[in-house]
């Protein structure tokens, strides 16, 4: 399984854009990257996921270069909602198969007034 | 449909007892996962099922720890003669297509 690491926390003032990035050297041809939002005392929730370049959604933005070693999830705008506990995963991407994958301990994002 | 839900929400026990925690996948999903999750600190995976393949029961930390999946849906976690270190929230996540998991609630067990 292919290994992810983050920072822990981070701060960052409303209304700002953030980035949190995501190393993952040994990411296989067939992972995927996924990213989960968890809020204090909630099971993680799915955000976005992509495979390369850039992906886009009502909540995030998701780049991806072109050796897959690693990612960036891009905030736009937070707001102190957006306070949680940021996952990056790599896994298998076939449908219906093995699909194990393993959540690091996160990054935190602390957003302030 | 309804997402994931786990029951109880909150169990509380006295060291050495049994405990069983239930979850609800979303219905059709083929993939199961047991993670816990201790304070401050990010998801173990303990346990997964994915259709009727034989469970990778590789992250259960003891032999204490098991889990059943019955007619592919609901799922139930024992853990036997608990100890004061069980103590952690227990996360169930259901997953139907590429690696997109969702979440249940979390069942909070306190071992006294």
């Amino acid at each position: 399984l292919a290994k992810t690491t983050q920072p822990i926390s981070m701060d960052s003032y409303e209304g700002q854009e953030v980035n949190i990035t995501c190393s993952h050297n040994n990411i296989a041809t067939n992972d995927y990257i996924t990213w989960y939002q968890q809020f204090p005392s909630q099971g993680p929730r799915f955000i976005i996921q992509g495979y390369k370049t850039k992906v886009t959604n009502e909540v995030a933005s998701l780049f991806i270069p072109a050796d897959r070693k690693s990612s960036t999830l891009s905030l736009p705008r937070v707001s102190l909602s957006d306070t949680a506990v940021y996952y990056c995963l790599v896994g298998d991407g076939y449908s219906g198969g093995y699909q194990k994958v393993t959540f690091g301990i996160g990054r935190k994002l602390q957003v302030i007034p | 449909g309804a997402g994931v839900s786990q029951s109880p929400s909150n169990k509380v026990t006295e060291k050495g007892k049994d405990v069983e925690l239930r979850c609800d996948p979303i219905s059709g999903h083929t993939a199961l996962y047991w993670y816990r999750q201790s304070l401050g600190q990010g998801l173990e995976f303990l346990i997964y099922f994915q259709g009727n393949s034989a469970p990778d029961k590789s992250g259960l930390p003891s032999d204490r720890f098991s889990a059943e999946r019955t007619g592919g849906s609901v799922s139930t976690l024992t853990i036997q003669r608990t100890q004061q270190e069980d103590s952690a929230v227990y996360l169930c996540a259901s997953s139907g297509t590429i690696d997109t998991q969702y979440f249940g609630p979390g069942t909070r067990l306190t071992v006294l």
